[in-house]
This record gives C-alpha cells, sequence and structure tokens, in this order.
C-alpha cells in the first residue's frame, strides 16, 4: 500500500538552529511529495512540493529534495524561527487514480527564542 | 486565508446523535474532499466529490456520508456518533480536472471540530 512516515515528534529547537524532519514514504505508484504545514487553529497549508525525482521544492527558507532511492523527503531549514512552531505533515499522492492525499502521522515543532 | 469555509467550527453532541459538518469549496474549484484528524488515526482521506459526483472513497464508515450539492458546497453527514468519532474534520478543494490532469492543489479549510460525549 502507500504510506508515509514522519520522524517522531515533538521537536524542540532553538531559535537560528538547523532543522531536520525526517520522511520516507512506500507507493505502489509514482507519487508527487508534499510537506503541509498546520498552525494553532488553523487548517493545513501546503509549504513546497515536488512532482518528480532530484526535484527540489522549496519555500519560506525551508527546502526538500525527492530522492527516489531512498524513498525520502526530508524537510530542512537553515535557520528556524519562532513563527516556524506548528505542526508539519509530510504527504504523498500518486499521480494515477485518487487524488488523495496519504499524510504522515505529523511532526510538532517548537521553536524557542 | 484558503478560501475553503467550514461550518460549524466546534461541534459538541452525544453518542447515538446525527451532526451535518459543512464545507463551502474556494470559488471555482469542483472537487471537494473530506479528511479526519484524529489522534489514534491521524489524519485520512474519508471520500472526494467532483462537481456533484463521488469520486474516490477512503476510510469512511457506513456510518458515514457525504454530498456534494449543485452549488458545490458538500456536506459531511456523521449518525449514530461514538466516542472515538471525535476529531477534527476538514475539507479541501481543488479545482479537479485542469489541463488534462487531476493532480492540481488541495486547499484546506480550518476544520470542524468535533466531540462527542
Amino acid at each position: 500500500g502507500n504510506s508515509v512516515t514522519q520522524m517522531e515528534g515533538p521537536v524542540t529547537l532553538s531559535e537560528e538552529a538547523f532543522l531536520t524532519i525526517n520522511c520516507t514514504y512506500t507507493a505502489t505508484g509514482y507519487p508527487s511529495l508534499f510537506w503541509y504545514v498546520q498552525y494553532p487553529g488553523e487548517g493545513l497549508q501546503l509549504l513546497l512540493k515536488a512532482t518528480k525525482a532530484d526535484d527540489k521544492g522549496s519555500n519560506k527558507g525551508f527546502e526538500a529534495t525527492y530522492r527516489k532511492e531512498t524513498t525520502s523527503f526530508h524537510l530542512e531549514k537553515g535557520s528556524v524561527q519562532v513563527s516556524d512552531s506548528a505542526v508539519y505533515f509530510c504527504a504523498l499522492r500518486l499521480i494515477q487514480g485518487a487524488q488523495k492525499l496519504v499524510f504522515g502521522q505529523g511532526t510538532r515543532l517548537t521553536i524557542n527564542p | 486565508d484558503s478560501g475553503v469555509t467550514q461550518t460549524p467550527k466546534h461541534l459538541i453532541t452525544a453518542t447515538g446523535q446525527r451532526v451535518t459538518l459543512r464545507c463551502s469549496p474556494r470559488s471555482g474549484d469542483l472537487s471537494v474532499y473530506w479528511y479526519q484528524q484524529s489522534l489514534d488515526q491521524g489524519l485520512q482521506f474519508l471520500i472526494q466529490y467532483y462537481n456533484g459526483e463521488e469520486r474516490a472513497k477512503g476510510n469512511i464508515l457506513e456510518r458515514f456520508s457525504a454530498q456534494q450539492f449543485p452549488d458545490l458546497h458538500s456536506e459531511l453527514n456523521l449518525s449514530s456518533l461514538e466516542l472515538g468519532d471525535s476529531a477534527l474534520y476538514f475539507c479541501a478543494s481543488s479545482v479537479g480536472l485542469a489541463g488534462g490532469r487531476w493532480d492540481n492543489e488541495q486547499f484546506f479549510g480550518p476544520g470542524t471540530r468535533l466531540t462527542v460525549l
């Protein structure tokens, strides 16, 4: 089947620290990969995406590279801010068939000043 | 603001009851998706509608049903509620089929938090 596994949270960092949130996937077909962010009391927002192998998605200083050989899509940011505190979800969507998103379990990130 | 609206924001009800959650998609979007976010199951896809027709079904219980109306808003009906149905229910919308492709961005609403007591 199709599934996404994220690193266990919660993750707590100091401001300006380097962030990595690991994400690996299993897919029966060729997926597109996404990172969504959920701020407190809000819905999910698309943070970045990549649709084919070796693509790098980037937005707001966050980056993730689609690695087909390791079936991974790790999220990174060089210098986190307090405003980055949120829950981050890795997700996949198959190109063919149903357009449903398959999500990882989410990683809660807290940045301390 | 994603442009997707959901009502109500919060809903508290008792076991055995029935509730209806409402979603209005972004202007111009034909496709609506429902997802459930619970502590034990995480974020799961329930069902998708496109232009009034059911297009895909996920892990949706038989006690749950949904529909999409001619004005494209959608309702998720949950009946014979159990404690385990307590969750955050998200609606998302997308254009659906565009340029021959279905894989267009999904925009999420703020969710309806359902508490079953």
